[in-house]
């Protein structure tokens, strides 16, 4: 069955420092992969989107690579913030299943001041 | 623009009642989704919509129904409420392949 994995459920790190989320998945061919942000008690904002055929994305701060070999996909902070802390979800959309995504369960960041 | 509002913001049920939670968005978006977040198991997609007039089930539909008689407006109902469906609910619209979501409805089943 298809799977996906954030394989660190939280993830401390001191501010100024660089932040590393992984996102791994069996099972499935994605057209492409998102990265949500979510803080308690809203809703998921989008991040990022990166295609099946790029290898990376860059937005201020924010860098995420995909590599469809091993399956995985790294979600970078650079010179994180305490107001960088909040739960980072990663989501796969299949090509034949527009919009449908698929959601992995998070990893809670913690950027300590 | 309010983007996307969903109603209540909390609810209490009781086994068996039932209720309706609604979407609204002022997107103009063709594409709406309802999904449950629980503790350990991320989002969960219940029952999506493509346009109006149209509903498609998700990866967790049952025990839950869903109607877009009008563009603007998903509605998710619960005919008869279990205590497996205690969870946050939330909606979200989509637009080329960015999903935009609402604020969430906290749904405790008693």
């Amino acid at each position: 069955s298809q799977k996906i994995e954030q394989n660190s459920e939280a993830l401390n790190i001191q501010e100024g420092k660089t932040a590393t989320l992984t996102c791994n998945y069996t099972n499935y061919s994605p057209a492409y992969l998102q990265w949500y942000r979510q803080d308690p008690g809203r809703g998921p904002v989008f991040l990022l989107l990166i295609r099946e055929n790029e290898k990376e994305k860059r937005k201020e701060r924010l860098k995420v690579t995909f590599d469809t070999t091993l399956k995985q996909s790294l979600f970078h902070i650079t010179a994180s913030q305490p107001a960088d802390s909040a739960t980072y979800l990663c989501a796969l959309a299949g090509g034949t299943s527009y919009g449908k995504l698929t959601f992995g369960q998070g990893t809670i960041l913690t950027v300590h001041p | 623009n309010a983007g996307v509002t969903q109603t209540p913001k909390f609810r209490v049920l009781k086994t068996g009642q039932s209720m309706t939670l609604l979407c609204a968005q002022d997107m103009n978006h063709e594409y709406m989704y309802w999904y449950r977040q629980d503790p350990g198991m991320g989002l969960r997609l219940i029952h999506y919509s493509v346009g109006e007039g149209t509903t498609a089930k998700g990866e967790v539909p049952d025990g839950y129904n869903v109607s877009r008689l009008k563009k603007q407006n998903f509605l998710l109902g619960l005919e008869s409420a279990a205590p497996s469906q205690t969870s946050v609910y939330f909606c979200a619209t989509q637009r080329t392949d960015t999903q935009y979501f609402g604020p969430g409805t906290r749904l405790t089943v008693l």
